[in-house]
């Protein structure tokens, strides 16, 4: 099966820009997590879909919002960009919403000036 | 104090000696995971545990769910084995995926 994909790998944006990004799952795995990561905060997450409802979120402003599609694909969006919201971003499958094993992304390195 | 908490932040070791990554939580969990995470950013899971121990090649995992603690074993050591190590867990009070963090520790394995 392949892994979990994730586009664009790099993004450079301009403050007050938004931008959204997309995390394909592994075939049959219909939770999708993404998370934040930063030199001073290390990993947080941000919110949890699964079956095309989020689940979960975390302590993150409105500017960060998501969704995810029928075939269980999601992307994430973040709007009025700043720079602190500079990370990798990744996302995380697995096969439901039970403790299984979670499955990461390559990530998405976003590059806000 | 944050939830989860690793020990030691930082670890130096010479090639073929045997490692040990504590982690530490203050939550009811439903299960704890180790992950590795390489330079550029890539984060595989090693172990899910909920509870005993878990062994895959040079590794090994535990867990003690009343004490609250795990720790990751690497025995006979080696370069490629550097990266940070990050231990999460799933807290029994929270439905679906979500994982706390703790900060890592970052492993150097010298030849």
């Amino acid at each position: 099966k392949a892994g979990v994909t994730q586009t664009p790998r790099y993004l450079i944006k301009t403050r007050g820009q938004q931008v959204t990004l997309s995390c394909s799952p592994i075939s049959g795995h219909r939770s999708v997590s993404w998370y934040q990561q930063t030199p001073g905060q290390g990993l947080q997450f941000l919110f949890e879909y699964f079956s095309e409802t989020q689940r979960n979120k975390g302590n993150f402003p409105g500017r960060f919002s998501g969704r995810q599609f029928s075939n269980s694909r999601s992307e994430m969006n973040v709007s009025t960009l700043e720079l602190g919201d500079s990370a990798l971003y990744l996302c995380a499958s697995s096969q439901s919403g039970q403790p299984y094993e979670q499955y990461f992304g390559p990530g998405t390195r976003l590059t806000v000036t | 104090k944050n939830e989860v908490e690793q020990s030691p932040q930082n670890l130096t070791a010479q090639e073929g000696e045997f490692i040990t990554i504590n982690c530490s939580y203050s939550v009811g969990i439903s299960a704890l995971h180790w992950l590795q995470q390489h330079p550029g950013g890539g984060i595989v899971s090693l172990f899910m545990l909920s509870s005993g121990k878990k062994k895959h090649g040079r590794l090994i995992a535990t867990i003690n769910i009343q004490e609250k603690h795990s720790s990751l074993h690497i025995t006979a050591s080696h370069p490629r084995d550097s990266a940070v190590y990050i231990c999460a867990v799933r807290s029994m009070e929270t439905s679906g995926s979500r994982l706390t963090f703790g900060e890592g520790t970052q492993l150097t394995v010298n030849p």
